[in-house]
């Protein structure tokens, strides 16, 4: 099967903590991107890579980083968690930038 | 940076009825528009698209329509069925690095 993979789909922490969410597309894609969700349906990009390298990087606080092991994997890391970081976050790629998206089923964060 | 913006927020009409949803955009070197639609508990998925050189893309019950002197976009439904009830997104990209997000309108087609 083709397609965007996420995991975990579901997690709870306490605000403080570290967490780790993991995308991987298998559909030969160049570039790949983080999107956050808010409890409003808003989506809002936050990163944005090509065959490994960071091309767009919205104003995101610094707790937040992308990270690339190679053009199918994208991981995302939030050091010290905040309430406002509750969220759904949702990985996509593409196979020219910005031509048509494939999205995940996206990572739901509970920040407690 | 490019601000998109969606109205109306949600809508409930019969099956069968014709939708149309707004969408606006600031930045005017935004040149590729899709539109997404996220079903309850699915995915983001791509539905249409149009180019800033062109001003109108039809696909089966889809008409997408653009007007870049207004910087103005508009999706018209035909036809809708209940399967049709989704969170339907415009969007826009400036330079094909990113695509920036209206905030979606909320399509309930009751039988």
């Amino acid at each position: 099967e083709t397609a965007v993979f996420q995991t975990p789909n579901y997690h709870v922490t306490q605000v403080g903590n570290e967490v780790s969410f993991n995308c991987k597309q298998t559909l030969g894609h160049d570039t790949m991107y983080w999107y956050k969700q808010d409890s409003k349906k808003l989506l809002k990009i936050m990163f944005s890579y090509n065959n490994k390298q960071l091309i767009v990087n919205e104003t995101v606080p610094r707790r937040f980083s992308p990270q690339s092991s190679d053009k199918a994997h994208l991981n995302l890391r939030i050091k010290s968690v905040e309430p406002e970081d509750s969220a759904v976050y949702l990985c996509a790629s593409s196979s020219n930038s910005a031509e048509t998206l494939y999205f995940g089923s996206g990572t739901r964060l509970t920040v407690l | 940076g490019e601000q998109v913006e969606q109205l109306p927020s949600s809508l409930i009409v019969q099956e069968g009825a014709s939708v149309l949803i707004n969408c606006s955009y600031t930045d005017s070197a935004s040149v590729y528009f899709p539109w997404y639609k996220q079903e309850p508990g699915k995915r983001l998925q791509f539905i249409i698209d149009i180019r800033s050189n062109m001003e109108r893309k039809q696909t089966q019950r889809l008409t997408l329509l653009f007007d870049k002197k207004t910087k103005h976009l508009s999706l018209h439904i035909t036809a809708t069925q209940p399967g049709d009830s989704a969170i339907y997104f415009c969007s826009a990209s400036p330079n094909y690095n990113v695509l920036y997000f209206g905030s979606g309108t909320k399509l309930t087609v009751e039988p």
